[in-house]
């Protein structure tokens, strides 16, 4: 059994396209994040939510909106693709929030032409 | 920020050699982990040490953390092809809004 999962793996769209990247964690975890991975294999988060409230909500363009309709899913849909979005998107879940270990998904890998 | 820097920024050993990579973090932490990436994978939790301990060992992983420098190591022993992957530390706090925040890496390359 897969404990945190996404969907797509990959994902190639044009600039101006609308897209939503999946998650979901069959842990029983109350946390779920998202982050983005750029090229230069720099790891940043993007958000995190608690038991479907937003906890963390780093500088991110308001094209990026999570939603977590309920605590085993959180999916990210982004407006108006633009290329510099193109990069690896990783969901993550731990017990609780706060600094425990995190578990980590396979990643989605978005390219934007 | 509790943003960890690994150090070197690349590994490259033999086999059964032992590798060693540091981290070293900037404010007070309640704990410290480690993380392991292979290529085009998700990252992997290794081992957490909490700021009350100075080592801690998880099979062929040793973990030292020293918080009157700001630092941590990471040592594999007997290192093997499949210990190839980026690491990562990453020094917490506790509070709600406590997040994880990853450097560069170390990238290691173990060559058979």
């Amino acid at each position: 059994d897969t404990a945190v999962s996404q969907t797509p793996k990959y994902l190639v769209t044009q600039m101006g396209n609308d897209k939503s990247i999946k998650c979901e964690q069959n842990l029983g975890h109350d946390t779920m994040y998202w982050y983005k991975q750029d090229s230069k294999k720099f790891l940043k988060i993007m958000f995190s939510y608690n038991n479907k409230e937003l906890i963390i909500n780093e500088t991110v363009p308001n094209r990026f909106s999570p939603k977590s309709p309920d605590k085993a899913h959180l999916n990210l849909h982004i407006n108006s693709l633009e290329l510099g979005d193109s990069a690896v998107y990783f969901c993550a879940s731990s017990q609780k929030s706060g600094g425990s270990e995190q578990y980590f998904g396979p990643g989605t890998r978005l390219t934007v032409t | 920020s509790q943003q960890g820097e690994e150090d070197p920024q690349a590994l490259s050993i033999q086999e059964g050699e032992n590798a060693t990579m540091n981290c070293s973090y900037k404010t007070s932490i309640n704990n410290l982990q480690w993380y392991r990436q292979n290529s085009g994978r998700g990252l992997v939790h290794l081992i957490l040490i909490r700021s009350n301990e100075r080592e801690k060992h998880s099979g062929r992983l040793r973990v030292t953390l020293d918080t009157s420098k700001k630092s941590s190591s990471l040592l594999i022993t007997a290192s093997r092809a499949a210990d190839t992957a980026s690491y990562f530390c990453a020094p917490t706090t506790t509070g709600t809004a406590s997040k994880l925040t990853f450097g560069t890496g170390t990238r290691l390359q173990v060559m058979l």
